[in-house]
């Protein structure tokens, strides 16, 4: 088995500050992700990175931006936190193509004052 | 593009009911559907999960049938326990990448 470790686990900004969330997988997968959960909206995909040095946006991804310099780390900025921002960000890892099922790190709370 | 909508929450039931949480989806592919669930303080985890229409997965006495016609994925538990109160949510694939769509989550509550 793997784990993935999200850190740090509570994250607490000011408005305007860039924010750096990290995430590392032993599982040795190639594609990892960063998703964005609200409640009552589900999770909705920030970046995801098929391979080390690539990089996919998602659907949610204008504010932020990642980096996958090695294949088992990848990590999320908030280039500009906003005022009384309040989400979980969840990083994942899987198999390369369809049908594989994706790992969930435990999630980085953010709260910006 | 692609989206999935399923039963809004909160839902609270008592130990031994039956458990039903619809799940539709929206997609011009052919999708791989998955339920997934998620504990308090941990990511969510897989449930299982149907690559073909007309099949059904299963695990821990949940189960749900992938209808390409209804365009729907439900899940459905025969008698929940108290162990079963969670997050549940509905998602499907259909690129080569994996990138999964969920839908919002059903947040459910069994009462003793």
């Amino acid at each position: 088995g793997g784990i993935i470790t999200q850190t740090p686990k509570f994250l607490i900004g000011q408005e305007g500050q860039k924010l750096t969330l990290k995430c590392q997988q032993n599982f040795n997968h190639d594609t990892m992700y960063w998703y964005r959960q609200d409640s009552g909206k589900g999770l909705r995909l920030i970046y995801y990175s098929i391979t080390e040095n690539d990089l996919q946006k998602g659907d949610l991804s204008e504010g932020y931006d990642a980096s996958r310099e090695k294949k088992s780390s990848f990590s999320l900025t908030v280039t500009s936190a906003q005022k009384n921002e309040m989400a979980v960000f969840l990083c994942a890892s899987s198999l390369r193509g369809s049908q594989n099922t994706l790992y969930f790190g435990a999630g980085t709370r953010l709260s910006v004052l | 593009g692609d989206s999935v909508t399923q039963t809004e929450g909160p839902v609270t039931l008592s130990e031994g009911t039956s458990l039903t949480v619809n799940c539709s989806y929206e997609t011009k592919q052919y999708p791989t559907l998955f339920w997934y669930v998620q504990y308090p303080g941990e990511g969510p985890q897989l449930l299982f999960k149907v690559p073909k229409a007309n099949e059904k997965g299963s695990n821990r006495g949940f189960e749900a049938t992938y209808n390409k016609e209804a365009t729907s994925f439900h899940l459905q538990k025969a008698s929940v326990q108290e162990s079963d109160s969670a997050v549940y949510y509905c998602a499907l694939s259909e690129s080569n990448y994996n990138v999964l769509y969920f839908g919002s989550g059903t947040k459910l509550t069994v009462e003793p």
